[in-house]
């Protein structure tokens, strides 16, 4: 079974506007971590934002946050005033305890920012 | 800081030649891992290492081989290249006491073709 679904193989949006990139995740261990990467068209991945089983508050770094709701078990990438540079493919992927730390990847959204 | 570091950063091999793809990191992370990203898919977990001298396997072994005889250092053998396994190659990094809860930090990637 997949454990990392990203239902959106591509968006678009207006520059200067948010984008929501919907990312759910399957487990039934009680410890797991959630991580959102950006892979630009050089290739490289970058890690955005993380986001533990047991935090309380939905992450934050700078223009992302991550839109955590445990009990619908997703965790939604919201990029606020989106640039010309966030133009590039995310992924969600989810590290459980139980399963020796490996890290599994969802497919992944690419996202276009039109200027 | 260098990182993580990978070498060759692109490769071209004939079917049935064996090679070596390296990667070390500086960062004095426990936790070694091997991706393979395909086009249109996530990255795919190889190998991995939780230590020198410990290696597992993840979702797609077959083919490949690991050691890891020091912290820094993760070398993924390839027995006998087939076209099947042309692809983006990725190395990645991260602290591995304290629980699921820490990002993986990747290399540069290697493209692999093999003819």
């Amino acid at each position: 079974a997949q454990k990392i679904t990203q239902t959106q193989p591509g968006m678009f949006v207006q520059e200067k506007e948010a984008v929501t990139l919907d990312c759910t995740y399957d487990t039934s261990d009680p410890s797991y971590g959630l991580f959102w990467y950006k892979q630009p068209s050089s290739g490289e991945m970058i890690f955005l934002i993380y986001q533990g089983s047991y935090d309380q508050q939905n992450a934050t770094e700078g223009r992302y946050s991550l839109n955590f709701q445990k009990a619908r078990k997703s965790a939604n990438l919201v990029i606020s005033a989106s640039q010309l540079g966030d133009s590039a493919m995310y992924f969600c992927a989810m590290r459980e305890g139980g399963n020796d730390y490996k890290l599994s990847f969802g497919a992944g959204t690419t996202v276009t920012v039109r200027a | 800081n260098a990182g993580v570091t990978q070498t060759p950063k692109f490769q071209v091999l004939k079917t049935g030649q064996s090679m070596t793809l390296q990667c070390a990191q500086d960062m004095n992370h426990e936790y070694m891992s091997w991706y393979r990203q395909d086009p249109g898919m996530g990255l795919r977990l190889i190998h991995y290492s939780v230590g020198a001298g410990i290696t597992d396997q993840g979702e797609v072994p077959n083919g490949y081989n690991v050691s890891r005889s020091t912290t820094e250092d993760f070398p993924l053998r390839l027995l006998s290249a087939a076209p099947s396994q042309t692809s983006v190659y990725f190395c990645a990094s991260s602290k591995y006491a304290g629980g699921p809860f820490h990002e993986q930090f990747f290399g540069p990637g290697t493209r692999l073709t093999v003819l």
